[in-house]
């Protein structure tokens, strides 16, 4: 069974400041999405990440995937309040069916 | 762009009351899904469905949930006799096939009283 773990589950930071979330993943995918949301919003699509050494980035945000090592980053570049979210990894099963399975989220807390 | 749509947006129940989510896939997609989100918590696989059928459910999936796709264009999720841990958002997707990414319907708030 597919699991996904993100480190870490909580994130207080300054504006201005570089940081990591790190979303490792136990089997074999090489599809894998970063997902934002407000509370009590939906999820908004951040990032698609469709093969081994994928790289996008999109304003502040930049992700990359490593099937290899099962690994995916999501980059934050001179953080800003609005950044404030918590922050998904999902990485696909590959299966028939491609069920997405959720890390638990890393919530992000931008101090100004 | 196509967007997988979801109604109602908020849905307030009485415990033991029958619910229907609705939802809209993108119109040339071929598997369906549904999530569950507790407030504060991450969000969890219930079932996926192809070719008219339930292709795998998780344990959340239980008897008191069906799923169903009515016309061809609806997807419904029906909870029978709704929980107060059923509240949580309801989350639809849809994929076209051949390992194409999930695209997500905006959520249905599910608040059982």
């Amino acid at each position: 069974e597919l699991k996904v773990e993100q480190n870490p589950l909580f994130l207080s930071m300054q504006e201005g400041k570089n940081y990591t979330i790190y979303c490792n993943y136990s089997t074999t995918s090489d599809r894998l999405y970063w997902y934002r949301q407000d509370p009590g919003k939906s999820l908004e699509s951040l990032f698609v990440l469709l093969s081994n050494g994928a790289v996008k980035q999109e304003g502040r945000l930049m992700a990359s995937l490593d099937t290899k090592a099962r690994l995916s980053t999501l980059h934050i570049t001179a953080a800003v309040h609005d950044l404030s979210a918590t922050y998904f990894c999902a990485v696909d099963t590959m299966n028939r069916d491609d069920k997405i399975i959720f890390g638990k989220g890393t919530r992000l807390h931008i101090l100004p | 762009e196509p967007e997988v749509t979801q109604t109602p947006s908020h849905q307030v129940t009485q415990m033991g009351q029958e619910v229907i989510l609705r939802c809209v896939p993108i119109s040339n997609h071929l598997y369906f899904y549904w999530y569950r989100q507790i407030l504060g918590q991450k969000v969890e696989f219930l079932v996926s469905f192809y070719n008219n059928e339930i292709s795998e459910k998780s344990e959340i999936f239980d008897d008191q949930f069906s799923v169903e796709r009515p016309d061809g264009s609806n997807f419904t999720l029906k909870i029978r006799s709704t929980k107060l841990e059923d509240s949580a958002m309801y989350f639809c997707a849809s994929r076209k096939g051949g390992h194409q990414p999930q695209h997500f319907g905006d959520g249905t708030r599910l608040s059982i009283l």
